[in-house]
């Protein structure tokens, strides 16, 4: 299976901030990267798929980068409604494997 | 809208069997392969399932194969998952999603609760 190394596991950044998250695979999985967005109570919702594409209506604050095995996910200025549990997903092959999550909180 | 409407989550002895459904409105959908994801009271995302469009292919993680079945009814804009032999670890959300068609989950339900406790 592959894994996905997701760090950090939480961080604490003021409003406005830049925050980076960065999600490792066990191995080459191209640019087969998905990232989600959970907040507390609700089901994830698709930021980005295909390690850099973001979805229909989410904001350009959200970027993504990355190819093979090192991805990043970034907030370029963090807002309170960004506080969330945001996921890294592989599905270059199954078993799709998610990260262990990196919660966002306001400092 | 596009919904996805999942039910049948319950409290279930260890060994016992629980059978999710997820009823999709808004999309049509037989056009789209469909899966089950799961998520630990805490704890993080695990894909459980995927089924094919026309049900002829279906896919498990490791810990669930041979007793979870994913199924789906076309007609009835349903989609299925059969649990037996449910233990402690069992216990979660349980959610069913919509993958669109480059591989990303598009459209979530908003889960149901599977307890496995004796």
């Amino acid at each position: 299976d592959i894994q996905m190394t997701q760090s950090p596991s939480s961080l604490s950044a003021s409003v406005g901030d830049s925050v980076t998250i960065t999600c490792q695979a066990s191995q080459d999985i191209k640019k087969y990267v998905n990232w989600y967005q959970q907040k507390s109570g609700k089901a994830p919702k698709l930021l980005m798929s295909g390690a850099s594409h973001l979805d229909t209506g989410v904001p350009s604050r959200f970027s993504g980068s990355g190819s093979g095995t090192d991805f990043t996910f970034t907030i370029s200025s963090l807002q309170p409604e960004d506080i969330a549990t945001y996921y890294c997903q592989q599905y270059n092959d199954l078993p799709w494997t998610f990260g262990h999550g990196t919660k966002v909180e306001i400092k | 809208d596009v919904q996805l409407v999942e039910s049948g989550g319950n409290l279930v002895q260890p060994g016992g069997s629980l059978r999710l459904s997820c009823t999709a409105s808004g999309f049509t959908f037989r056009d789209y392969w469909m899966s089950w994801v799961r998520q630990a009271p805490g704890k993080g995302l695990e894909w459980v399932a995927n089924i094919k469009p026309d049900g002829s292919e279906k896919y498990y993680v490791e810990s669930v194969r041979g007793r979870f079945t994913i199924s789906r009814d076309n007609a009835k804009n349903s989609l299925s998952l059969q649990m037996s032999s449910l233990s402690d670890d069992d216990t979660a959300v349980y959610y069913c999603a919509r993958i669109d068609g480059v591989w990303y989950y598009d459209i979530w339900g908003q889960g149901t609760l599977v307890t496995v406790s004796s």
